[in-house]
This record gives structure tokens, C-alpha cells and sequence, in this order.
């Protein structure tokens, strides 16, 4: 089944402690994102990746990072989480049409 | 530039009537559109996609949206509501060059009352 999942699906952590969200996909896309959902706000993207080693800033990229050293696999990582990054976050990968795949979501608490 | 509006952020109807969930784009380039629904708790699955061929787009569930260049319009409706279609809905632009590049609207709740 083509699917992108992530893991955790829930996190609660404190302000500081790094932390890494996995994102992988089956469907050999090249393109992926990451977003965040905020209320009001809709989705915003992070960041995203167009290759293996291509990766460039989103709209709100302060405070993440990203590697992509597989085509399947784009990480996000959190190295210092603070409080503002309590979110609703997303990885998706593009399809030959440019529609999105989404993955089912990482609920993030940062206290 | 390229942004998109979503008209309103609450709609509620009644089951069995019509939904209609309004989007207007701007875009210097020929848009590629589309509208994706997030049920509770769940991630994002694209309901239907213009990307300049047939103006009317039907899409899944009995969804459909018509895009009206003339309006920068690409409104999302449904003829008869069910309550299985509660849900937040996003409407979607992306430009004809940088198609990997998103803009999301902030979304549209939709009640549908028994």
C-alpha cells in the first residue's frame, strides 16, 4: 500500500531536549515537505527536499532541521524545542501530478 | 505572488442539502488548484485537482469544483450533504512553474447537522 508514515504519532517533551521526527514514504517520490498546523493558520511549510542532498527552507524554517540522505527517508529535526513549536506536523511526498501524500500527522507538546 | 483565500472559516448546512465552501486564488502563472479534506485526528487526503484541463473537476465522494479563471474562483460543492462529510476542508495553489511549491488556505470547518 503506497502510504508516507511518521513516527511518533504523539510527543510531549520539554524545552531543550532534542528530538527527531521520522517521515518515510514507499512510493519513490522525489519531492517531500514537512509542514506545521496551527489553528487559523492552515498549514505552513518548513521545509522540503527536491532529491537525496537537496534540501531548502519553507516559509518557517527557525528552529528545524532536515537531512535527506535516502530518497524514502526526511527527517525533521527539533535541536532545541521551545514552547512556540507545540504543533500539529505533517510530512508529505509529491506524486507525478504534484499532489500531495500526507502522512497522519505528529501531535508535538513542548512544555 | 501566489496566495489563496478561503471565504469562509465555518459552514454548516444540513444533511441532504448542498455544500458550497468557497476559495479564490491569485496567481501570476497559470495555477494548478486543489482541495484536500482532514477528517479529525487524521491527515490530509486530497479530495480532487485542476491542473488546466476541464474547468469542472469532479472529485471523490461526489465532491466537485469548477475553476472560473474570470472569478479566480475554485469553489468546492457537493449536492447533498452527508454526515460523514464533516470535516475541515483546504483549498490549495500552486503556480504552473513551481508546481512542487504549495500554498495552503486556512481552512473551512464544515458542520452538517442531522
Amino acid at each position: 500500500e503506497a502510504q508516507v508514515t511518521q513516527n511518533p504519532r504523539y510527543l510531549i517533551t520539554v524545552t531543550g531536549k532534542k528530538l527527531t521526527v521520522t517521515c518515510s514514504q514507499n512510493m519513490n517520490h522525489e519531492y517531500m515537505s514537512w509542514y506545521r498546523q496551527d489553528p487559523g493558520l492552515g498549514l505552513r511549510q518548513i521545509y522540503y527536499s527536491m532529491n537525496v542532498e537537496v534540501t531548502d527552507k519553507g516559509d518557517v524554517p527557525e528552529g528545524y532541521k532536515v537531512s535527506r540522505k535516502e530518497k524514502r527517508n526526511f527527517p525533521l529535526i527539533l535541536e532545541s524545542p521551545s514552547p512556540n513549536q507545540t504543533s500539529l506536523y505533517f510530512c508529505a511526498s509529491t506524486g507525478p501530478s504534484y499532489e500531495q501524500y500526507f502522512g497522519p500527522g505528529t501531535r508535538l507538546t513542548v512544555t | 505572488a501566489q496566495s489563496v483565500t478561503q471565504l469562509d472559516s465555518h459552514v454548516s448546512v444540513s444533511e441532504g442539502t448542498p455544500v458550497l465552501l468557497r476559495c479564490n486564488y491569485s496567481s501570476s502563472y497559470s495555477p494548478s488548484l486543489f482541495w484536500y479534506v482532514q477528517h479529525p485526528n487524521k491527515g490530509l487526503q486530497l479530495l480532487l485537482k485542476y491542473t488546466s484541463a476541464a474547468t469542472l473537476v469532479k472529485g471523490i465522494n461526489g465532491f466537485e469544483a469548477e475553476f472560473k479563471k474570470s472569478e479566480t474562483s475554485f469553489h468546492l460543492t457537493k449536492p447533498s450533504a452527508h454526515m460523514s462529510d464533516a470535516a475541515e476542508y483546504f483549498c490549495v495553489v500552486s503556480n504552473g512553474w513551481d508546481t512542487d511549491k504549495l500554498i495552503f488556505g486556512t481552512g473551512t470547518r464544515l458542520q452538517v447537522f442531522p
